[in-house]
């Protein structure tokens, strides 16, 4: 099975700009979660949906981030507009079938300048 | 809410053993898991303990004593290859399948 998988893996934008990041789940896998990480607050949840319906967007940082799971295999988070301090890795996780397992993707790294 | 505390940073020897601590205050718990992430690239899970005791699983194996809120890493004979991040996170309940992450352990092999 291929993995999780996101895109783009870099991006540079001018503030202002809107983002938009997207994440293709394992097949099989009904959980998707998304992350940001940085040096200063680590690997924080941002929202994470189950079977497409978002259960916990607590981490959701302001109304400038939105994210969404259109069907069972896809999502896209979007930061409109975009800030220098939304500038981190964004990673998309998928839960494995035990529900022990949380597998991550690559990463979107962001750069808003 | 969640504390997940952990060393900032530990230093070995190629060859030599890395125990590295984790202890966590959460509101529930269903599980504690390890994951290694390399610089510059996504976290890969290690290990799950849910059940207190020793998990072994080749040169890592990974503790847990839940009525303590304690969890150790452990690496043995150390590669260079295990220079890494290693990350303690918890869930913290029955139906909720999010985890917490600390802020990361950085391990530095030395030849």
């Amino acid at each position: 099975d291929a993995g999780v998988i996101q895109s783009p893996r870099h991006e540079v934008t001018e503030m202002g700009q809107e983002v938009t990041l997207r994440c293709k789940l394992i097949s099989g896998h009904n959980s998707l979660f998304w992350y940001r990480q940085t040096m200063m607050r680590g690997l924080e949840l941002l929202i994470y949906f189950n079977n497409n319906v978002p259960i916990d967007d607590s981490g959701m940082p302001e109304d400038r981030f939105s994210a969404k799971m259109p069907n069972a295999s896809f999502s896209t988070l979007k930061i409109q507009p975009s800030e220098p301090r939304d500038s981190a890795v964004y990673f998309c996780a998928s839960l494995g079938p035990s529900g022990n397992t949380i597998y991550f993707g690559e990463g979107s790294w962001l750069t808003v300048v | 809410g969640q504390n997940i505390d952990q060393p900032t940073e530990m230093t070995a020897t190629e060859g030599a053993i890395v125990q590295i601590n984790c202890t966590y205050q959460t509101s529930g718990f269903n599980g504690l898991f390890w994951y290694q992430q390399h610089a510059g690239e996504a976290p890969t899970f290690l290990s799950y303990n849910v059940l207190d005791g020793l998990e072994e699983k080749g040169r890592f194996s990974s503790f847990l004593s839940r009525s303590k809120g304690y969890s150790y890493l452990l690496l043995k004979e150390l590669q260079m290859k295990d220079s890494a991040s290693y990350l303690c996170a918890v869930r913290d309940g029955s139906n909720d399948y999010k985890l917490s992450f600390g802020a990361g352990t950085t391990v530095t092999v030395r030849a």
